[in-house]
């Protein structure tokens, strides 16, 4: 089976713009989650979602956004971006909430 | 609540001898817990997962850990460190749902 993949890898924007990263996960898989990873605050969660629904919800502003479609693929939008959302954004998918997750290669996103 | 405590940042152990990452959890009911790996510029990697079925968790590359609930403690070990396992490695505890909670991280150098 095809691991998790996301697009793109790596992205430039400046700030008060705003971005779409992609997240196709494993066949089958109906969750999907996403995590920030920065060198100060680490691994973060930022949503859940599960069969086209959010389920859970991290502690971000609402800049930060995500939906899923009927094939589970998943995006997360960041609007108005400010310099501190330059992070790798991780997502990762199972088949059901609680089981073990699959992370993909992440996007690097860097905001100037 | 549930949170997960890595307590070294840093090891640096030498080829060939024992490694031993250390991992404190809090967690209100009966979690599971994971250790992932992290190789530079990479996204996570799945070494083991715990769920309650065997203290005494098998991973790959010739990791385990074990549960100790009475110390709530889920410790990573490897009998001998190769030079191919530096890298971060992440504490992880299930919260409701399907959130994950990551400890900080632990840098593993392996001196050659």
């Amino acid at each position: 089976k095809a691991g998790v993949t996301q697009t793109p890898r790596y992205l430039i924007k400046t700030r008060g713009q705003q971005v779409t990263l992609s997240c196709s996960p494993i066949s089958g898989h109906r969750s999907v989650s996403w995590y920030q990873q920065t060198p100060g605050q680490g691994l973060q969660f930022l949503f859940e979602y599960f069969s086209e629904t959010q389920r859970n919800k991290g502690n971000f502003p609402g800049r930060f956004s995500g939906r899923q479609f009927s094939n589970s693929r998943s995006e997360m939008n960041v609007s108005t971006l400010e310099l501190g959302d330059s992070a790798l954004y991780l997502c990762a998918s199972s088949l059901w909430t609680r089981e073990t997750q699959y992370f993909g290669p992440g996007t690097r996103l860097l905001v100037l | 609540a549930q949170s997960v405590t890595q307590l070294d940042s840093h090891v640096s152990v030498s080829e060939g001898t024992p490694v031993l990452l250390r991992c404190n959890y809090s967690s209100s009911y009966s979690p599971s817990l994971f250790w992932y790996v992290q190789h530079p510029n990479k996204g996570l990697q799945l070494l083991l997962k715990y769920t309650s079925a065997a203290t005494l968790v098998k991973g790959i590359n010739g990791f385990e850990a074990e549960f100790k609930k009475s110390e709530t403690s889920f410790h990573l070990t490897k009998p001998s460190a190769h030079m191919s396992d530096a890298a971060e490695y992440f504490c992880v505890v299930t919260g409701t749902g399907n959130q994950f909670y990551f400890g900080t991280g632990t840098s593993l150098t392996v001196i050659p």
